[in-house]
């Protein structure tokens, strides 16, 4: 079975910056899984941050950078800020049409 | 604008077959390369993908839920739809449809919650 995994929490300080992972359970993570990031506040549908490694979605700031560290993905938000508190989840594309999606990081900022 | 909106009950019954769709406006559902998807969200819980139809026809499904569920695509309504059988208080849910492609991510409905209650 393929696990998507991610930091459960982690918190960052306003103006800080803060680096989130995506990792894969049965190897690296590459961009041939094309790596995308949500942004989720309570209550609210998910938006698109990431697509496609490293591709920001229209309106999205450029505080927001995605990349692969290593053998993981990688959100990074540099100059963070009080909005930016939120859940973010990483999705793969695996081969066969299926998407896993990872179990979320929650993003304090204080 | 792309805009996507779920429809469908609020309230289903366990064991029951819970029945949702996805009217699409915007943009057009048989265009290609693209992904119509369902996932869902437990009650304080983590995203999970429950299966997608590709422009194609092509059905894809989450392993752990493959043998509860249907997706189908209506292309004179431009509606898509999700069929999901035998249901427990595990499947209480918010469910998203979304338009998915690798290339340029998900474009997302707001979300319906299902409760699974007698």
């Amino acid at each position: 079975q393929t696990v998507v995994t991610q930091e459960p929490s982690f918190s960052v300080s306003p103006g800080g910056a803060v680096t989130l992972t995506c990792g894969l359970n049965s190897g690296s993570v590459s961009t041939n899984y094309y790596p995308s990031w949500y942004q989720q506040t309570p209550g609210q549908a998910p938006r698109t941050l990431i697509y496609s490694t490293n591709t920001r979605s229209s309106g999205v700031p450029d505080r927001f950078s995605g990349s692969i560290l290593g053998n993981r993905a990688a959100l990074t938000i540099t100059g963070a800020q009080a909005d930016d508190e939120s859940d973010y989840y990483c999705v793969l594309y695996m081969p066969g049409g299926i998407w896993v999606f990872g179990g979320g990081t929650k993003l304090t900022v204080l | 604008q792309l805009q996507l909106q779920e429809s469908g009950p609020g309230l289903v019954k366990p064991s029951e077959t819970l029945s949702l769709t996805c009217t699409v406006s915007g943009g057009f559902i048989s265009s290609s390369s693209y992904y119509w998807g369902w996932i869902r969200q437990p009650p304080g819980k983590g995203l999970e993908w429950i299966g997608s139809i590709y422009y194609t026809g092509s059905t894809y499904s989450n392993p752990s839920l493959k043998s509860r569920v249907t997706i189908s695509v209506d292309t004179s309504k431009s509606q898509f739809s999700l069929r999901l059988s035998s249901l427990t208080a595990a499947d209480t849910a918010v469910y998203y449809c979304a338009r998915q492609t690798p290339t340029a991510g998900n474009s997302w409905g707001q979300g319906t919650l299902v409760t699974v209650s007698s």
